[in-house]
């Protein structure tokens, strides 16, 4: 199976700080990388997918970019309701593996 | 745009069978896969397994035996049942439409039902 590594496991930031979260797989993906957001008690909401493409509604301060093994999500200008968990996913292969996830807080 | 919402019994006893079913708002079955994934207490997703607008059934191998997807085209609607639960089925239960792209190389899970939380417990 694929592994993902995400680091940094937490991050503190404030409010309009830019932020850089990466994830790193064990074998070549391609660009076949998705991020996730995620909040206490909801629902994972899809932002990047394919590496660098954003979803739709999701706002352009979230940037994706890699490819291979390493990829990093960077959120720019950061809001307050940026603050929450973030995973990458690997959709290479049909094992739906992901990063630990990377815990974004408010500092 | 598309929304899920999923509804089932939140908690279960040992040996029971967990039911759960998704309803699709706005959207139909075809063209895409429809997944259920779970997120046990303080851990990652976890994909059971998935249905398409054929029928075809996809499981997680290591649930497989106990796993079982259908779908009502007439309601709109698709199923989960697992049989023989146990503590360690314990979770968050998640519907979910995947989309694939790259003449089916990739995918991604863009819209999600709201959670249900099945606790098994004796």
């Amino acid at each position: 199976d694929i592994q993902m590594t995400q680091s940094p496991s937490s991050l503190s930031a404030f409010v309009g700080d830019r932020v850089t979260i990466t994830c790193r797989a064990s074998q070549a993906i391609g660009n076949y990388l998705n991020w996730y957001q995620q909040k206490p008690g909801r629902a994972p909401k899809l932002l990047i997918y394919g590496a660098s493409s954003l979803h739709i509604g999701v706002p352009s301060r979230f940037r994706g970019s890699g490819s291979g093994t390493d990829f990093t999500l960077t959120v720019s200008s950061l809001q307050p309701e940026d603050f929450a968990t973030y995973f990458c996913q690997q959709s290479y292969d049909s094992s739906y593996s992901l990063g630990q996830g990377t815990k974004l807080e408010i500092k | 745009q598309v929304q899920l919402h999923q509804w089932g019994a939140g908690l279960l006893k040992p040996s029971e069978t967990l039911s759960l079913t998704c309803v699709i708002y706005n959207g139909s079955f075809n063209g895409y896969s429809w997944n259920w994934i779970r997120q046990p207490p303080g851990k990652g997703l976890e994909w059971i397994g998935s249905i398409n607008g054929n029928g075809n059934t996809n499981y997680d191998p290591s649930l497989k035996s106990r796993v079982t997807i259908s779908m009502d085209t007439s309601k709109n609607q698709f199923s989960l049942n697992l049989s023989s639960v146990t503590a360690a089925d314990t979770a968050v239960y998640y519907c979910a439409r995947r989309q694939y792209y790259d003449f089916w190389s990739s995918y991604y899970d863009d819209f999600w039902g709201q959670g249900t939380l099945v606790t098994v417990s004796s």
